[in-house]
């Protein structure tokens, strides 16, 4: 069965790190997510993707954060200068018709920001 | 602007009792309406959605799931739990022209032998 799979499982870095988060999205899907869940708190959007630009966006999705489809497999995520507060399990998604569809959800990332 | 409640953080049942995990939703725009469960140390996995149609839906693992307008509601159901089915459930709103899924903070299941 067809899979989100990401990479790394956990990644810790030092505050003001760079960070890349990766993902690969199901191969045949057009629409790319990434979520983020702080440690007791509710699953957030962050960003969706399509066509190779971002079609929304939240609050928390700032300037330190980009996204990138740099091949036609990968989807990346990254933080620019990571703070403590970046501290989550990040998770991508990926879904073939966008807004009414169900979206598959990899493993998730464990980021911990020390 | 959407949101979820899902009223219980955690709810503890034995094995073969009924259980249901309850979610509310506020939303100005039809709603499609998902629950996601989350296994220890895995991702998120589709349990079941609603889209259009029957107000009854159902999912895996023998769940199923009511979509009531009138109440903003989505609860979530099983007649009969296993020690397998601990794990985190997970309400989830779209719709409208969003392209994201607003979450719920999650219901902690337990099922005890």
């Amino acid at each position: 069965e067809p899979e989100v799979t990401q990479t790394p499982s956990h990644q810790v870095t030092q505050m003001g790190q760079e960070v890349i988060l990766r993902c690969v999205p199901i191969s045949n899907h057009l629409y790319f997510y990434w979520y983020r869940q702080i440690l007791g708190q509710k699953v957030e959007f962050l960003v969706s993707f399509y066509n190779n630009e971002i079609s929304e966006k939240s609050e928390i999705f700032d300037d330190q954060f980009s996204v990138e489809r740099p091949d036609g497999s990968n989807f990346t995520l990254k933080i620019r200068s990571t703070k403590l507060e970046d501290s989550a399990m990040y998770f991508c998604a990926s879904s073939d018709r966008g807004r009414h569809t169900e979206a598959f959800f990899g493993q998730g990332t464990r980021l911990t920001v020390v | 602007a959407q949101s979820v409640t899902q009223l219980d953080s955690q709810v503890p049942v034995f094995e073969e009792a009924p259980v249901e995990l309850r979610c509310n939703y506020s939303s100005s725009v039809s709603v499609y309406l998902f629950w996601y469960v989350q296994y220890p140390n895995q991702g998120l996995q589709l349990l079941l959605k609603y889209l259009s149609g029957s107000t009854l839906v159902k999912g895996i693992n023998g769940f199923e799931a009511e979509f009531n307008k009138s109440q903003t509601s989505f609860h979530l159901r099983k007649p009969s739990v296993h020690i397998s089915d601990t794990a985190e459930y997970f309400c989830a709103v779209g719709g409208g022209s969003n392209y994201k899924l607003t979450f719920g903070k999650g219901t902690l299941l337990t099922v005890n032998p």
